[in-house]
């Protein structure tokens, strides 16, 4: 079966400090991979999503950045945090072709301060 | 580009009664739509979904109903337990899943 890993659970960074957010997943091959964040513990909103290794689309412009270094592996990270970067980071994953559901990660709670 | 809205943002309901929340979507070409339930602190679960060819789908106590030409589809659960008590969103998707518009989330309180 499929698990996707976030790591790590929490995090509380100082205002100007980098950032560096992982996500795996096990068990299939090939996955589409998205970064959400979520304000408020409300709505979720779609940050980047990419398709294949070193394939990333951005959907709002941000501070922040994406990068797919291996197939099942997806990184989001900042050079310089905001305090408005703040917020819980999902990590979710689809199969490319023949599926549609999104699953996802536990999550990064992350706290600039 | 898609457009979710979702109603109620929070919904309180008796242990054992039914909830049901509700999901517009802007754009007709949408073809899949899920739902979802968060609990606190933890990443979304899938929980139901439909396809644009189907008008309702039940899982147990669950239950999704999608009417295409009006551009809403509901979620409905039946006997609510304490256990519901989340935070629910619903989606819509054109591109087969690759992309998910949400909708801002029902939070649902069963009270015992």
């Amino acid at each position: 079966s499929q698990t996707i890993h976030q790591w790590p659970a929490t995090l509380v960074q100082p205002v100007g400090s980098p950032l560096s957010l992982e996500c795996t997943v096990e068990g299939t091959s090939n996955p589409n991979l998205y970064w959400y964040r979520q304000a408020a513990g409300r709505g979720l909103q779609l940050l980047f999503y990419s398709v294949g290794i070193g394939q990333i689309s951005s959907e709002v412009p941000q501070n922040l950045s994406a990068s797919r270094p291996q197939d099942r592996q997806f990184i989001l990270s900042s050079k310089k945090l905001l305090l408005s970067d703040s917020g819980f980071y999902l990590c979710a994953w689809s199969a490319i072709i023949g599926d549609t559901e999104q699953y996802f990660g536990p999550g990064t709670r992350l706290t600039v301060t | 580009g898609e457009n979710v809205e979702q109603h109620p943002s929070t919904l309180s309901v008796q242990e054992g009664d039914s909830a049901v929340i509700k999901c517009t979507y802007s754009d007709s070409a949408s073809n899949y739509f899920p739902w979802y339930k968060q609990e606190l602190g933890k990443g979304p679960q899938l929980i139901i979904d439909i396809r644009s060819n189907v008008g309702e789908k039940k899982d147990q106590r669950i239950a999704v109903t999608l009417n295409k030409t009006a551009k809403h589809f509901s979620l409905h659960i039946t006997e609510t337990q304490p256990e519901d008590s989340a935070v629910y969103f619903c989606a819509a998707s054109s591109e087969y899943g690759n992309k998910l518009v949400f909708g801002a989330g029902t939070i649902l309180r069963v009270k015992s």
